[in-house]
């Protein structure tokens, strides 16, 4: 089956300081990614949606200079939370479906983002 | 807009059947997707329903009425391992002029954490 990779797999830092968060598509290509935060006990709530090769689009109340999102080739796509405070600690998930597939997506192992 | 209900929680037993059931409302419905989720890990495909009747796969089933705006998962056999909360998604068709992504979208319920107890 298709593989999606997330990197890093978890993350400590700092209040202020930016924080980047790799998606990968090991063996498949995807012109669209998603970016879902999950914050504890509650569901996926998508962030913003990643083109490649254009703008990435937000949904509403997701602030897109907080949350820069880079869909540099069709394998990668980046999510920076920049500025990080701890009220952006999550759980952050990507998910990919595959160029042409219509009813599957398939999601990377997901980033634990703790902001001190 | 879209409004996805599925109970917080169930309790069953090993070995039992168990359904849950998810409703929603949405506009241009466009397929409704069940995922299982264990604590700390991303959320993994259990099935895929767009037309209406029952999709069978192995110890698991995925039922849906798209007139009552209903679906439901059910667990056969269930084992320790099947504790885990499962996840109700709708996908709708995308808003025209929009970027055409809005095809793969999809709008998650809360999910339903399931215990099994021996």
């Amino acid at each position: 089956g298709a593989v999606v990779s997330q990197h890093p797999s978890w993350v400590i830092c700092k209040s202020g300081t930016s924080v980047k968060i790799e998606c990968r598509s090991l063996d498949f290509q995807a012109t669209t990614m998603f970016w879902y935060r999950q914050f504890p006990k509650q569901s996926l709530m998508l962030m913003a949606t990643s083109n490649e090769g254009s703008k990435a689009t937000y949904e509403q109340g997701v602030e897109k200079d907080k949350f820069l999102i880079n869909h540099a080739s069709l394998t990668l796509s980046t999510l920076t939370v920049t500025s990080a405070h701890p009220e952006d600690s999550s759980f952050y998930i990507c998910s990919a479906p595959p160029i042409g597939v219509h009813n599957e997506q398939f999601f990377g192992p997901g980033t634990r983002l703790t902001v001190l | 807009g879209q409004n996805i209900d599925q109970p917080t929680e169930m309790t069953a037993t090993e070995g039992a059947i168990v359904q849950i059931n998810c409703t929603y409302q949405t506009s241009g419905f466009n397929g409704l997707f069940w995922y299982q989720q264990h604590a700390g890990e991303a959320p993994t495909f259990l099935s895929y329903n767009v037309l209406d009747g029952l999709e069978e796969k192995g110890r698991f089933s995925s039922f849906l009425s798209r007139s009552k705006g209903y679906s439901y998962l059910l667990l056969k056999e269930l084992q320790m391992k099947d504790s885990a909360s499962y996840l109700c998604a709708v996908r709708s068709f995308p808003v025209p002029g929009g970027s055409g992504a809005g095809s793969y979208q999809l709008t998650f319920g809360k999910g339903t954490k399931l215990s099994v107890i021996p």
